[in-house]
């Protein structure tokens, strides 16, 4: 079946630490997506990318970096610089035109 | 960017009965619509999109209406079922950037056996 793939389920951060978040897909889509749920808020972006080697900062980039090296994959990192990062973490594909397929996302806690 | 307002407050109705949930924005309008649906702890699944050129769309037990003068769209849930409780969340395309969409905060909504 194809769909988005997000791991780890649960990821815990120590301070000053960075993490990265997974995503694959196999849907062949072009547009990649993170989104940060916080409760009760909507989902945010973060980061998109329109093709491989490309993407573009969101709404709230700071303190996270992406790379899309390949179609299928488009990590996150949470570096130390994002000071709340706490949050549900939500990664998304599309085609042109199209609606956005989300994976069941990553829960990063901090220690 | 585009605002979106949605009822922040749960909307608890009973089972059978329909549910309906808005979705109002400002600013430019769009030129489509979508609605999702959201379980505790999951991703958002995408139900339906509508046209700025139509005025309503189905899909099972699903309506979705699309007032551009009003800048509102309903999500309607005919029949409803305990198995419907979810967050629904609508979106909007930004004015520009490829295929971004700006989300609601969501409608949680409770079907009461």
């Amino acid at each position: 079946d194809g769909g988005i793939t997000q791991s780890p389920k649960y990821l815990f951060r120590k301070e000053g630490q960075n993490v990265t978040l997974s995503c694959e897909q196999n849907l062949n889509h072009d547009a990649m997506y993170w989104y940060r749920q916080d409760p009760g808020q909507g989902l945010r972006l973060i980061y998109y990318s329109q093709i491989v080697n490309d993407f573009q900062k969101g709404d709230i980039a700071e303190g996270y970096s992406v790379s899309r090296e390949k179609k299928e994959s488009f990590p996150l990192t949470v570096t130390s610089a994002q000071k709340n990062p706490t949050a549900f973490y939500l990664c998304a594909s599309s085609s042109a035109p199209g609606p956005q397929h989300f994976g069941d996302g990553t829960r990063l806690s901090i220690l | 960017s585009q605002k979106i307002e949605q009822n922040s407050e749960a909307l608890n109705i009973q089972e059978g009965k329909t549910a309906t949930l808005t979705c109002n924005y400002t600013n430019y309008s769009p030129a489509y619509l979508q609605w999702y649906r959201q379980d505790p702890g999951r991703g958002p699944v995408f139900l339906l999109l509508i046209r700025e050129n139509e005025k309503e769309k189905r899909k099972e037990r699903l309506k979705v209406t699309f007032d551009t003068t009003l800048k509102q769209s309903l999500f309607h849930i005919t029949a409803s079922q305990p198995a419907d409780s979810a967050t629904y969340l609508c979106a909007l395309p930004n004015s520009g950037g490829y295929q971004k969409v700006t989300f609601g905060t969501g409608t949680k909504l409770q079907v009461i056996p």
